[in-house]
């Protein structure tokens, strides 16, 4: 079955670049679109954007001008950078599989905690 | 960006009971309309794509209905296992976008 992991550092400064990886498992990555999605603490969930192989990339309005998705087709992986972070950006990141128009999110990884402290 | 406005935010209801959400999208989204179970401290669980959609796996006591901006989510009966909380999310359009989350409590 289809499984998704993410990996990344827990704590990033303000101001810096929150960084992760997730790495998919079961499936080729060349075979759905993957999106990252967020959870502040306490709070509902935030589609952060996709991303198909071919290199076709989407993202929310509210993060576009921050957030940059790519695969690394030889690892099977796709990551995700979002520059310039505050507070704001303290969330459980998850990565799943979907993401394309009229797609649901069908497989999700455990989620990570990114904090960027105050 | 298309609204997503559930109802009620929370809910107490005991095992056996058959229970109802309902999700309005601020436009008409015809059937992209998916459900998603979480429970605290795990990944949300696809339940429901295109409205009515059962995915692998999950009870047959999960049903969705609905078209254009109104759609519900009912549990026929209530297992113990099924308090959580409970997410629409449409994918008509991007961005996607979800609603605020139901709270199924135990009462």
């Amino acid at each position: 079955q289809v499984q998704l992991q993410e990996s990344g550092p827990g704590l990033v400064k303000p101001s810096g670049t929150l960084s992760l990886t997730c790495t998919v498992s079961g499936v080729s990555i060349k075979t759905y679109y993957w999106s990252w999605i967020r959870q502040r603490p306490g709070k509902g969930l935030e589609w952060v954007g996709s991303v198909f192989y071919r290199g076709s990339t989407s993202q929310n309005p509210s993060l576009k001008s921050r957030v940059r998705i790519s695969v690394d087709t030889s690892k099977n992986q796709f990551s995700l950078i979002l520059t310039s972070v505050a507070a704001a950006d303290t969330a459980v990141y998850y990565c799943v599989s979907g993401g394309l128009e009229h797609d649901a999110f069908e497989n999700w990884g455990q989620g990570t905690l990114v904090t960027v402290p105050s | 960006d298309i609204q997503m406005t559930q109802s009620p935010s929370s809910l107490s209801a005991s095992v056996g009971d058959r229970v109802t959400i309902t999700c309005r999208a601020s436009q008409s989204i015809s059937i992209y309309l998916n459900w998603y179970q979480q429970k605290p401290g795990k990944a949300p669980k696809l339940l429901i794509y295109l409205t009515s959609n059962l995915q692998s796996g999950v009870p047959s006591r999960f049903s969705g209905s609905g078209s254009g901006t109104d759609f519900t989510l009912t549990i026929s009966s209530l297992q113990p296992e099924d308090f959580a909380t409970y997410y629409c999310h449409q994918s008509s359009i991007t961005p996607h976008t979800f609603g605020q989350g139901t709270k199924l409590e135990i009462k």
